[in-house]
């Protein structure tokens, strides 16, 4: 069955810090890959996504994603975080092909950022 | 991008009783998934539904536990029957926009069961 791991459960950064939260998938075939936000009391939101192409993924509000195939990796990455990017991060992914199926999710992380 | 209205957004329930789940999208959907996520984990699904059809249920989850209904490509219901403590839980649903362009989700459902 498909797995997806999040490597890092809880990340505690000060602000203007570097960011990467770590990825790995374990289907072999084709993928659609995507990263979700949720920040507290409110509905999971795309921050990126990966369907095909540069695997460098640009997304919403500075953050990117680097699809690795040979790693089976999607890391998410931000060059520098702010206080407003408290929250739960979730790496998912979709068997690729004509028609998107169900998601699988990893673990989640939970981003704290100190001021 | 479509929008899913979900209701209740919580609930606190009595043992033994039973809690329908809605989710209304603004725009049409394939499928539409069930979810629950519980505290420090991630979301495990629960089941796809199809318009028309039966829902397609996940190891571990049962009709009779969770039946669910999809009338049209716009609505769905999870009802979470006979609840015990055990299914204290948030419950989100979520749906597959028909261009094939990815996925909606409610804001979610905390149950509390007590």
């Amino acid at each position: 069955a498909q797995s997806v791991s999040q490597h890092n459960h809880h990340v505690i950064l000060s602000e203007a810090a570097s960011l990467e939260l770590g990825c790995n998938y374990s289907y072999g075939g084709t993928v659609n890959l995507f990263w979700y936000v949720q920040y507290p009391g409110q509905h999971l939101q795309l921050l990126l996504k990966y369907f095909s192409g540069d695997p460098l993924v640009k997304g919403i509000k500075g953050f990117e994603a680097e699809f690795i195939k040979s790693k089976f990796s999607f890391n998410l990455r931000k060059p520098s975080v702010q206080w407003s990017d408290t929250a739960e991060y979730f790496c998912a992914v979709a068997k690729g092909g004509s028609t998107l199926g169900r998601l699988y999710f990893g673990r989640g992380t939970q981003l704290t950022v100190w001021p | 991008s479509a929008v899913i209205s979900q209701k209740p957004s919580r609930d606190i329930c009595q043992r033994g009783t039973s809690l329908t789940i809605q989710c209304q999208v603004d725009s049409q959907v394939t499928m539409m998934f069930w979810y629950r996520q519980q505290p420090g984990q991630s979301l495990t699904l629960i089941a796809t539904a199809n318009q028309g059809s039966e829902a397609t249920y996940e190891s571990g989850f049962v009709i009779d536990k969770f039946p669910i209904s999809r009338p049209n490509l716009t609505f769905s219901t999870l009802t979470v029957s006979n609840m015990s403590p055990e299914d204290s839980s948030i419950y989100l649903c979520s749906g597959l926009t028909v261009n094939n362009y990815g996925y909606t989700f409610g804001s979610g459902t905390r149950l509390t069961v007590v």
